[in-house]
């Protein structure tokens, strides 16, 4: 079945630095990923989503990359900010459905 | 902006009551999903709905029901309500466009203890 990995240790930062998440997957060629973000208490809100098709896709301060080669994606947050901290899941389709990563947990330190 | 709500944002139940969480979209959207969450599990596919009357199991459906009379309503019926049922429950719906790529638009979750 398919299994979709995220770092499960929260990520600690600087703010200012660049956070880099990942999300790994197996047994499964998603047509394409998407990226949500949690904040306690609250449904995911919805972040960029990339295609198989494409290497790199760039939102303001986000950047997400998706290699199908390695079956993994890296979503990165630059100048990062108290603001951003947050639980960061990624999800694949699944023919009009998503299965999701457990998510990764960002703290950004003033 | 599209808007999913849910009946309650905190729910305490007995063991063996007769559970109903409630969602409402106001996008029109086709598609519409329960999921429950927990921690160490992530974000876990009980049913979704395609359209009206239409449901199917996701990848947890025992001991779960659903009912989508309208469109914009989708109910999670917890039949007998257990003490491993509780957890945050989370709803959302998503527009089935040509581009294949259908976002998920998430309402603010229930939590529900089972007592």
């Amino acid at each position: 079945s398919q299994k979709i990995e995220q770092n499960s240790e929260a990520l600690n930062i600087q703010e200012g630095k660049t956070a880099t998440l990942t999300c790994n997957y197996t047994n499964y060629s998603p047509a394409y990923l998407q990226w949500y973000r949690q904040d306690p208490g609250r449904g995911p809100v919805f972040l960029l989503l990339i295609r198989e098709n494409e290497k790199e896709k760039r939102k303001e301060r986000l950047k997400v990359t998706f290699d199908t080669t390695l079956k993994q994606s890296l979503f990165h947050i630059t100048a990062s900010q108290p603001a951003d901290s947050a639980t960061y899941l990624c999800a694949l389709d699944r023919g009009g459905k998503l299965i999701f990563g457990q998510g990764t947990e960002l703290s950004v330190k003033p | 902006d599209v808007k999913v709500t849910q009946s309650s944002r905190y729910l305490v139940k007995r063991t063996g009551e007769k559970v109903f969480l409630e969602c409402v979209q106001d996008m029109d959207h086709e598609n519409m999903f329960w999921y429950r969450q927990d921690p160490g599990l992530g974000l876990r596919l009980i049913y979704f709905s395609y359209d009206v009357k239409m449901k199917e199991k996701g990848d947890i459906p025992e001991g779960y029901s659903v009912s989508r009379e309208k469109k914009e309503r989708f109910s999670l019926i917890l039949e007998s309500a257990s003490t491993n049922q509780t957890s945050m429950y989370l709803c959302a719906s998503s527009f089935s466009g040509t581009s294949g790529s259908d976002t998920q638009y998430f309402g603010p979750g229930t939590r529900l203890t089972v007592l």
